[in-house]
């Protein structure tokens, strides 16, 4: 069966710092993969998604994703995070099968 | 702009209550999704319909839980009775799926359920 596994439960950091978010999945077939946000309050949105091509993959916001097939990985990355960055990051693969999600808390 | 509307967008009830939430998918998209949201168990995926069929229900308590799409402008999911434990964030989701499509999902806004 299809999975994801999201690594970090908490993250915390502080305003500028880098932020990467670890996503790996278990899943034979074609692979589309993709990473939601979910600000307080408020409901999933996409943020980027790769379904084939170019490996690094970019979405809204200034945040990026590789994927690395032998390596089953997907992860999330910002070179500069923001306040309100504060949210939680889902990873999802194909069948829609989300990640537990990673809750990112970004000091001012 | 296009959304995926959802209600009622609050709801307490008593245990042993029907409970039923309604989904208004995106005009013109084929999949139709149920999520469970709470703080221990994350994002869990219920059911999903393709064309209003159901694809897949297995992550839902059957003896209790229905989903339904009677038309292609409304999905359904019906708790009966319910239960405490059901109380959750409850999202549906809509996209197209298929050749050429995006394959993206739109979250409506949820709705929070409360079992007394």
């Amino acid at each position: 069966a299809q999975s994801v596994s999201q690594h970090n439960h908490h993250v915390i950091l502080s305003e500028a710092a880098s932020l990467e978010l670890g996503c790996n999945y278990s899943y034979g077939g074609t692979v589309n993969l993709f990473w939601y946000v979910q600000y307080p309050g408020q409901h999933l949105q996409l943020l980027l998604k790769y379904f084939s091509g170019d490996p690094l993959v970019k979405g809204i916001k200034g945040f990026e994703a590789e994927f690395i097939k032998s390596k089953f990985s997907f992860n999330l990355r910002k070179p500069s995070v923001q306040w309100s960055d504060t949210a939680e990051y889902f990873c999802a693969v194909v069948d829609m099968r989300f990640g537990a999600g990673t809750r990112l808390t970004v000091k001012p | 702009d296009a959304r995926v509307t959802q209600t009622p967008r609050h709801k307490v009830t008593e245990m042993g209550q029907e409970v039923t939430m309604r989904c208004q998918p995106i005009l013109g998209h084929n999949t139709v999704f149920w999520y469970r949201q709470t703080m221990m168990q994350g994002l869990e995926l219920l059911a999903y319909f393709r064309n209003r069929a159901p694809l897949d229900d297995s992550g839902m308590p059957k003896d209790r839980f229905s989903a339904e799409m009677p038309d292609a402008t409304l999905a359904t999911l019906k708790i009966q009775p319910s239960e405490p434990r059901d109380s959750a964030v409850y999202f549906c989701a809509s996209g197209l799926w298929g050749r050429g499509s995006t394959d993206t999902q739109y979250f409506g806004p949820g709705t929070r359920l409360t079992v007394l």
